[in-house]
């Protein structure tokens, strides 16, 4: 398995907190991306990256900012968590052409 | 509308049955990925396509970029092929490279 991990796993928060995500590889893979998990949506992207401080929205990116300022680490931060955000998020990294790799999944709870 | 359909959404069948499971695109791409959920929540690649057929073990993945469509079959099906299955493409935007999914295909194997 491709060494990703997140952080935290799981966390309960309230509305209007900042919550900050953290996704971890140890690949060196170029790509990077946030996905959410929603019952009827399936996973829709976030943001991702495709290199050091590079970056760029997907679909669902209003509420979110990203940052990567090393090849390892892309971050997901929720300026104001609001009750629309709690879902589980999954990060995910691939190489150039290659398959994508997932990490385990973080459930956001928001209250 | 969805870039990534797939049917059915849920499918139950008993062991031993073949199983198919469709993905169609409306955009250009240079690869589809067939993804693997198991209720534990972790997400596995199976396959990745970009012409022809691929076989591994009981799983085949076919694709005919023509028609932008997909399959998935599993043959002799089993209970422990019980899981969500996600057709993903791969969109190549001048190098920024983006995966989007489609809803997924929840799949029960009774014994």
């Amino acid at each position: 398995d491709a060494g990703i991990t997140q952080s935290p796993r799981h966390k309960v928060t309230e509305t209007g907190t900042p919550v900050t995500l953290r996704c971890h590889q140890t690949e060196n893979h170029r790509y990077m991306y946030w996905y959410r998990q929603d019952p009827g949506h399936g996973l829709r992207l976030i943001h991702y990256s495709y290199g050091v401080k590079d970056t760029d929205k997907g679909e669902v990116s209003d509420g979110y900012s990203v940052s990567r300022s090393k090849t390892e680490d892309f971050l997901l931060t929720l300026e104001s968590a609001t009750s629309s955000q709690t879902s589980v998020y999954f990060c995910a990294t691939r190489k150039r052409g290659g398959v994508p790799f997932f990490g385990p999944g973080t459930r956001l709870t928001v209250l | 509308k969805n870039e990534v359909e797939q049917s059915p959404q849920n499918l139950t069948a008993q062991e031993g049955e073949f199983i198919t499971i469709n993905c169609s695109y409306s955009v250009g791409i240079s690869a589809l990925h067939w993804l693997q959920q198991h209720p534990g929540g972790g997400i596995v690649s199976l396959f990745m396509l970009s012409s022809g057929k691929k076989k591994h073990g009981r799983l085949i993945a076919t694709i005919n970029i023509q028609e932008k469509h997909s399959s998935l079959h599993i043959t002799a099906s089993h209970p422990r092929d019980s899981a969500v299955y996600i057709c993903a493409v791969h969109i190549s935007n001048f190098g920024n490279e983006k995966l989007t999914f489609g809803t997924g295909t929840r799949l029960t194997i009774i014994p």
